[in-house]
């Protein structure tokens, strides 16, 4: 099956530094992927849709220039939360589309913010 | 306004005892409609999805769910719930049109009573 990875999937950070996360399709290519955020025990809001070779569309409220989004392959696509802050802290999720227009999600990366 | 509701936020089931997991969207046309589970520590993974056809659908881990026009639900079942079923449940809709993007309800913590 379709397997989709995340890194880091935790990490710490103090407030004003940046920070990298990277999802890649292990097994396939993905022309889009998605990248989410869940608060705890909320659902999963979509942050942006990354599209390989292009600049990503994010969704109403995102402020783009807080969150990075690189999609330099056709296996990766990377966010960076830039002068992450507290409430930047989350769980963020990536998923990519396979050719059948399924998603497919990776296992997330918890970030906390001191 | 479009949305996907999941009106039970948490249910207690014994284990042994069947489930049945309510959803309900609110869209002009039928979406392509999914069910997926999140259990701690890991990614989403698939239940079932729906997109045309058979009305009642059958997924993995014993887990089926039935789609009624009627009323713009998609409903979970699983006949008798195992304690490995205890995990969060969210269903999503993809508009389609709207670049397969998910759209998810608000989740639906399953606890399993021994």
């Amino acid at each position: 099956g379709a397997v989709v990875s995340q890194h880091p999937s935790w990490v710490i950070c103090k407030s004003g530094t940046s920070v990298k996360i990277e999802c890649r399709s292990l097994d396939f290519q993905a022309t889009t992927m998605f990248w989410y955020r869940q608060f705890p025990k909320q659902s999963l809001m979509l942050m942006a849709t990354s599209n390989e070779g292009s600049k990503a569309t994010y969704e109403q409220g995102v402020e783009k220039d807080k969150f990075l989004i690189n999609h330099a392959s056709l296996t990766l696509s990377t966010l960076t939360v830039t002068s992450a802050h507290p409430e930047d802290s989350s769980f963020y999720i990536c998923s990519a589309r396979g050719l059948g227009g399924e998603q497919f999600f990776g296992p997330g990366t918890r970030l906390t913010v001191l | 306004a479009q949305s996907v509701t999941q009106p039970d936020i948490h249910i207690t089931v014994s284990e042994g005892a069947s489930l049945e997991l309510r959803c309900n969207y609110s869209y002009g046309a039928t979406p392509y409609l999914f069910w997926y589970v999140q259990s701690p520590g890991q990614g989403l993974q698939l239940l079932l999805k729906y997109f045309s056809g058979d009305t009642l659908v059958q997924g993995i881990k014993g887990f089926e769910a039935e789609f009624k026009r009627s009323q713009s639900s998609f409903n979970l079942r699983k006949p008798s719930v195992h304690w490995s079923d205890a995990a969060e449940y969210f269903c999503a809709v993809d508009l389609k049109a709207a670049g397969n993007k998910l759209t998810f309800g608000g989740g639906t913590r399953v606890l399993v009573k021994p």
